[in-house]
């Protein structure tokens, strides 16, 4: 049974800085993963989805890297805005399988 | 191109009773998945339709079912409501089984059982 694991739970950076958000997956043999960002109360928006053959992904400030042998994907995002406060959440695709397995998410937290 | 729509989008309903949330994919889309996001357990599946067929149920008890019509628009149903249902509930579609497209959201429908 897949399991994903995000760490840490909560993170508050000061605005400007790089930073980095991890995942963590039990069982390496995945479809694809994918990033994605849910502002309080709304619904999910696609940021990146990285292929199981794919090592990363980039769009604007954003880098999604996939290291399906470790079980780990990190989501770097660069020069952080109060824009991108929300909860980033991180979801696992297996083979054969449209269901997608969710990690509990990292509260990002910017401070102008 | 319209994104996913779900309807309605706030209920509020009292326990025992029974409620249907509506999911419409985005147009073209034939693939439709439910979830269940609470603060305790996070997004849960719930379940997966393609083409009228549930091709893939999460571990939820027998109250919650769901179905796809012909224009893949989408229903589930929760019966006999309880508290701990209280939840947003999220569907998300995308384009064909096996797609290596992103799953598309909708922006949920908050369910609060009094």
């Amino acid at each position: 049974k897949q399991e994903v694991t995000q760490i840490p739970a909560a993170l508050s950076v000061p605005e400007g800085e790089n930073l980095v958000l991890n995942c963590s997956f039990t069982d390496s043999a995945i479809y694809n993963l994918q990033w994605f960002r849910q502002d309080p109360g709304k619904g999910l928006t696609s940021l990146l989805l990285i292929q199981s053959s794919q090592r990363e992904q980039t769009s604007g400030r954003l880098n999604a890297s996939l290291d399906k042998s470790s079980g780990r994907s990190t989501l770097y995002i660069a020069a952080s805005q109060p824009g991108d406060s929300a909860t980033y959440l991180c979801a696992v695709r297996d083979f054969g399988n449209e269901k997608l397995t969710f990690g509990t998410g990292t509260r990002l937290t910017i401070i102008p | 191109k319209a994104g996913v729509t779900q309807t309605p989008r706030y209920l509020i309903k009292t326990r025992g009773q029974q409620v249907t949330l509506s999911c419409s994919p985005i147009s073209g889309h034939r693939s439709v998945s439910w979830y269940q996001q609470t603060p305790g357990q996070g997004l849960q599946f719930l379940f997966e339709y393609f083409s009228e067929t549930q091709r893939n149920k999460g571990n939820f008890p027998g109250r919650f079912s769901g179905r796809q019509f012909s224009n893949s628009r989408s229903e589930m149903n929760v019966s006999t409501l309880e508290l701990g249902d209280s939840a947003l509930y999220l569907c998300a579609s995308t384009s064909a089984l096996g797609s290596t497209d992103t799953q598309y959201f909708g922006p949920g429908t908050r369910l609060t059982v009094l």
